[in-house]
Order: C-alpha cells, then structure tokens, then sequence
C-alpha cells in the first residue's frame, strides 16, 4: 500500500538557519503530495502541495519539488524563523480517491 | 481559521462509554473525512463520507461509526470505548472527491479515556 517515510526528528536550529525536511514515498501510480503544518495546540493547516512530477510548492518561503526519479518530496526553507517551529507532516493522495497517508511527523525547533 | 468546525473541543469519559463527535464543514464543501492521530499509530484516516455517502474506508474499529447528513455535517460515534480510543480525532472537508484537491483541517476533538 502507499506510505510515506520522514526524517525522524526533532530538528533543531538557530534562527535563520536553513532547513531542510526529508520524505520519501512509496505509491503506485503518481500521488498527489503535500506538506502540512502543525502548530501547538492546532490542528493541520497545509503549507504547500504538487501535483504531478517536477511540480514545485510554495508557500511562505517553504518550498517542495516532487521528485518522481527519487520519489521524494523535500521540504526546504532558506532561514527559518522562532515562529516556524512546529510539527511538519509529508502526505500523500492517490489518483483513485482523496484520502491522505501521512508521514510519522517531524518536530521543528527554532531557537533565538 | 480553516471554516471547519469540530465540537466537542475536549472529551473525557469512561471505558464502556459511547460518545459523539461533530463536525461541520467549510462553507460549500461536499466531501468530509475523519482522521485520528495518537502518539503510537501516528494521523490516520478512519472515514470518508461525500455528499451524504459513505466513500471511502480507512483503519476504522467495527465499534466506530460515522455519517454525514443533508446538511452536509458529519457525526462521528465512538462505542464501547477502550483507553487507546484516546486520541485527537479531525475532521477535514474538500469540495470534491478528486485525488489532490486540498483538505481543510478542523481545531480537532481530544477524547480522553479514563
């Protein structure tokens, strides 16, 4: 079945620090993928999502490109600020419904 | 504020005990889903329902069950409920059904087992 694999975490880096969130997915045909945001105490919002391969999300200075050769979905944010801290969860949709598979989650720690 | 509206916002209860949860969708929304999250298994979907219908099922107990009604808001009935029941259960609404359309996350119920 389809799955999606994170960079176990939690990451923690000093204030405009770059970031970098590894997943991987496993699924048959071409999934939808995204990144969704966790802050304490809330529920999910997304950050960014793609849609076909070479595609590339973006959103608040986070950016994803969908890798179909690596099958990766890297999560990238050229300096991260206090307010970034967080849980990001890697997700994916397949082509025959809109249910989502999330990764484990991996916890962001900015310091100042 | 993602316009899905989750109540109860906090549950607790007894083992055994049956409970409801709520959940309205954003504003023109057909389709809802229910996920639980919990610190061993992680978000996982559980149900999905699309203008009243049930469409897709996830990990979801026989004592879990769920609907959505005309008005498009969704229930979410947990029975005979045991301590690892305890979770953040989420709603999420998208307009359609279509692989890669957007889903919009509720605040959350977090149900307690005690």
């Amino acid at each position: 079945g389809n799955s999606v694999t994170q960079m176990e975490g939690p990451v923690t880096l000093s204030e405009e620090a770059f970031l970098t969130i590894n997943c991987t997915y496993t699924a048959t045909g071409y999934p939808s993928l995204f990144w969704y945001v966790q802050y304490p105490g809330e529920g999910l919002q997304l950050l960014l999502k793609a849609t076909k391969a070479d595609d590339k999300g973006s959103n608040k200075g986070f950016e994803a490109t969908y890798r179909k050769e690596t099958t990766s979905f890297h999560l990238e944010k050229g300096s991260v600020q206090v307010s970034d801290s967080a849980v990001y969860f890697c997700a994916l949709s397949d082509r025959g419904g809109n249910k989502l598979v999330f990764g484990a989650g991996t916890i962001l720690r900015v310091k100042s | 504020d993602s316009g899905v509206t989750q109540t109860p916002k906090h549950l607790i209860t007894a083992t055994g005990q049956r409970v409801t949860l709520r959940c309205s969708p954003r504003s023109g929304d057909l389709s809802v889903y229910w996920y639980q999250q919990s610190l061993d298994q992680g978000l996982q979907f559980l149900i999905q329902y699309y203008n009243g219908e049930e469409r897709a099922k996830g990990n979801i107990l026989e004592r879990f069950s769920a609907q959505q009604f005309p008005d498009l808001h969704s229930e979410l009935n947990l029975s005979s409920l045991e301590l690892g029941d305890s979770a953040l259960y989420f709603c999420a609404s998208s307009f359609g059904l279509a692989g890669g359309e957007t889903q919009y996350f509720g605040p959350g119920t977090r149900l307690l087992v005690l």
